[in-house]
């Protein structure tokens, strides 16, 4: 099975900071990765799919990267809404791979 | 608006059985391959299963494979997912979700509010 690994695990950032999550694929998936964004108490949502492709309705200050192994999920500019944890998935195999999540604090 | 409703979930012994139901609405639910994600309390989301459009094929997570079955109901617009031989490790909210392209990129664009299913003598 393809394994995710998400890091950092947690991160705290202010108000405008821009904001990279990484997520490492353990072989090539092209760029078969997509981030969701989960509130406490809420389902997730996603934000990014296909590596790159912004889902219709989520705000433009967040982006996606990557190809192969190595990806990033990046906010421009850091709004109080988007605390919550963040993961990748790979849709590369029928696995569906989550990696384990980072969770982003406001300072 | 998209709705995704998920029922079923509540309290089972260790062994036991449940059957849980996902009503989708504001969809075209037939052209949508449809799947199942859970989370255990606390912890991160993990694929369970997945079924075609019509039906007709379906896929598990290994840890469910040979417990768990996904099948839908193309006239009532819903999908099922029947768990036997629940184990504590079964322990979750599950989340009924659509995919609007599994052939290609996949992702995950609707979810449902998610169903209890605890795991417990």
């Amino acid at each position: 099975d393809i394994q995710t690994t998400q890091s950092p695990s947690s991160l705290s950032a202010s108000v405008g900071d821009r904001v990279t999550f990484t997520c490492r694929a353990s072989q090539s998936i092209s760029n078969y990765i997509n981030w969701y964004q989960q509130k406490p108490g809420k389902a997730p949502k996603v934000l990014i799919y296909a590596a790159s492709s912004l889902q219709s309705g989520v705000p433009s200050r967040f982006s996606g990267s990557g190809s192969g192994t190595d990806f990033t999920l990046t906010i421009s500019s850091l709004q109080p809404e988007d605390s919550a944890t963040y993961y990748c998935q790979q849709s590369y195999t029928i696995s569906y791979t989550f990696g384990q999540g980072t969770k982003l604090e406001i300072k | 608006e998209v709705q995704l409703v998920e029922s079923g979930g509540g309290l089972v012994q260790p062994g036991g059985s449940l059957r849980l139901s996902c009503a989708a609405s504001g969809l075209s639910f037939s052209t949508k391959w449809m799947h199942w994600v859970r989370q255990a309390p606390g912890k991160g989301l993990v694929w369970v299963s997945r079924v075609k459009t019509d039906g007709t094929s379906a896929s598990y997570a290994d840890s469910v494979k040979g417990r768990f079955t996904i099948s839908r109901d193309i006239a009532k617009n819903t999908l099922y997912l029947q768990m036997n031989s629940l184990g504590a490790e079964d322990t979750a909210v599950y989340y009924c979700v659509t995919d609007p392209d599994s052939s290609g990129y996949s992702h995950f664009d609707y979810w449902g509010q998610g169903t209890l299913v605890t795991v417990s003598s």
